[in-house]
Order: structure tokens, then sequence, then C-alpha cells
């Protein structure tokens, strides 16, 4: 079974420019989810989707972070304009909707923002 | 609200030591818990799992038991090796499917 793939891997910016990271679920998974994983940190939900649809937002950064999963499958997250404490690892997770199921995780994409 | 507290890191062992993480947890409603491990460079791995109350998630050596009396989940192993150096994660997903982690331990095994 193929893994939650993400790309790119690692990604370096200047400060205020644009960037946007891709995810590809496990398929059949209906839930996806984006963490930030700063240096150090755990993980923290930016979003969570079921299907195409948000369950959970809260903690996104709407005024420059957006994120849309179109057709339920493929994810992207964009951030723009970046800020230097944007440097993070931002992690895709999926997870099926049978009860008692964990998260898969893909590697994460580094991004630094000078 | 739903919280996970693990102690800090880095825990430097030697080989075949005994290894306890501590996790405690605050939740609403009966969460299920999880501990994942993170090598370098990589993406988390689930390493175990528990799903209710004294249930106890167990492999590759590592076991954890869901204690609700003491709303803890602590990672044992009873002899590390080098390869277990790595940072291990204690999380929990609620009620709504949400996954809250708690800052992660490093562990350093020298041989």
């Amino acid at each position: 079974e193929a893994g939650v793939a993400q790309s790119p891997r690692y990604k370096i910016i200047e400060k205020r420019q644009s960037v946007a990271f891709w995810c590809n679920p496990i398929s059949g998974h209906a839930t996806l989810y984006w963490y930030q994983q700063i240096l150090g940190q755990g993980p923290k939900l930016l979003i969570q989707f079921q299907n195409n649809g948000v369950v959970d937002d809260s903690q996104l950064p709407k005024d420059r972070f957006s994120a849309e999963r179109l057709k339920g499958v493929d994810s992207t997250l964009k951030i723009q304009p970046a800020k230097l404490e944007d440097s993070a690892v931002y992690l895709c997770a999926s997870r099926s909707i049978s009860k008692d199921t964990e998260a898969f995780f893909g590697q994460g994409t580094r991004l630094t923002v000078v | 609200g739903n919280s996970v507290t693990q102690m800090e890191g880095p825990v430097t062992l030697s080989e075949e030591a005994f290894l306890t993480i501590n996790c405690t947890y605050t939740a609403t409603g009966y969460p299920s818990l999880f501990w994942y491990v993170q090598y370098p460079g990589e993406g988390l791995q689930l390493l175990l799992k528990a799903t209710k109350a004294d249930d106890k998630g167990s492999n590759k050596g590592f076991e954890a038991t869901y204690r609700k009396e003491t709303t803890s989940f602590h990672l044992e192993k009873g002899s590390v090796q080098v390869s277990d150096s790595a940072v291990y994660f204690c999380a929990l997903r609620n009620n709504f499917n949400k996954f809250y982690f708690g800052s992660g331990t490093k562990l350093n095994v020298k041989p």
C-alpha cells in the first residue's frame, strides 16, 4: 500500500514570497490533515478535511494560509505572503473513517523562509 | 480542552537500559491514545495505540497502558537499542477525530 506522498521535500523562499505544498493521501482515506511542526515542537493541526469539506480550520492563519482538497483526494496548502516564523516542517496525514484507526503521515515538506 | 504533556528530553541511555517516557493527557470524552516515532528527516510513524481504558498497546518491544484513573499513557521498553534513537510523540485522538500531540521526547541510545 502506497503511503502519503508530499512534495516538495524542501523549499527555501524569501519572506513575502508565496509557496505551495502538495499532498496525495493514501487511497480511500476520507480524512486529510495538514500539520505545522516547528523545530523542537510537536505537530500542530492547521486544517482537517473530510472528503472535500473542511471539518476544522480554527488554527489556520487565514490571512496568509489557504488550503483546498478538490475532488476529495489531493490537497494543496498555500502560504502567501510567507513570514520568517512560517519556517517549519509541514506534514500531511490521512486517515480512514473506520473506527479506531490512526493517522498516516507523509515525510513532510521542510520550509525555510529567509 | 484536549492536550498532551510528555517529559522533556533529551533522554540519554546506554544500550540495553530500561526506558520510560512519561505522558499524561487532558481530554473531553473518550480519546484514543497513540505513540508515534519520528526518525531524522522522516515523518511520524505509528509505534503503538490503545483505544480504551486498560488497553495495552505494544510493538517492537515497546509497551504503553491506557490508564484512565491517572490520565496517563507512559511508554516503556525493557532493553533499548541504538536503533531506537529517535523522537517519540504521545498523541490523543478525540471524538471528532482530531489529533493532539505532545512536544516530543528525544531519545539517544549510546552503544
